[in-house]
């Protein structure tokens, strides 16, 4: 029974190149979200989807960076002509229903993928 | 802007000592989760509470949820070194699924 999966673990680009980051969600999940934890920080919500949409993406900053959930395939976190400040650990986490039931809402989160930029 | 604080921030600790964590909010959660995250890896979920003045417990571990949804504890009895790590509570507040992460507690047993 696989977690949540993202790939790739470790990520390291130069300033004004793209970053693609990808979640696979568990089994029967389909929801996703997107959090950001800067070093020392506590976890920041970007966006939330489901399989196809983009339900809340308000935490997300609306320069640069944008997400997907397609009907096939993982979910992609793109960041465009990433900078120093976009340096930090980017989770993914799924869960299989949405806010309506508090249990089958719980997200359950992915080992992380580490965005270094030089 | 709704808050998590959590305290205390940092905590080192012989094994066999208990060991409480608390999670303080101002706001009213429909429910609140707490995860331990090891280094270089992802939270994973201990335990989600949703009733006011719920108690689980998880072997050495039991939980809280405060009788007005505001706030949470995890106590540890008879801590061991595999307790290590950082201690996370996060929370929903009404008709919402943005987890609310609190600042975290550095927890570190010493063998």
């Amino acid at each position: 029974n696989a977690g949540v999966m993202q790939n790739p673990r470790h990520l390291v680009r130069r300033r004004g190149q793209e970053a693609r980051l990808r979640c696979s969600p568990m089994k029967g999940h389909s929801h996703v979200y997107w959090y950001r934890q800067l070093p020392e920080e506590g976890l920041k919500f970007m966006v939330y989807l489901q399989k196809e949409n983009i339900i809340d993406e308000s935490g997300m900053p609306k320069e640069r960076f944008s997400a997907e959930f397609p009907k096939e395939g993982p979910s992609i976190l793109r960041i465009q002509q990433v900078v120093r400040g976009d340096s930090a650990a980017y989770f993914c986490a799924s869960s299989p229903s949405g806010h309506m039931d508090l249990f089958l809402s719980t997200q359950y989160f992915g080992p992380g993928t580490r965005l270094t930029v030089l | 802007t709704q808050l998590l604080e959590q305290s205390p921030q940092f905590l080192s600790i012989q094994e066999g000592e208990n060991l409480t964590v608390y999670c303080n909010s101002s706001s009213v959660f429909s429910s609140l989760q707490w995860y331990r995250q090891e280094p270089g890896e992802g939270p994973v979920l201990l335990v989600t509470v949703v009733t006011g003045g719920e108690v689980k417990k998880l072997k050495r571990l039991t939980f809280q949820f405060g009788d007005a949804r505001k706030d949470s504890s995890l106590h540890i009895t008879a801590a061991q070194p595999g307790d290590t790590g950082l201690y996370l509570c996060a929370g929903t507040t009404s008709g919402t699924y943005k987890y609310i992460f609190g600042t975290g507690t550095r927890l570190k047993v010493l063998a």
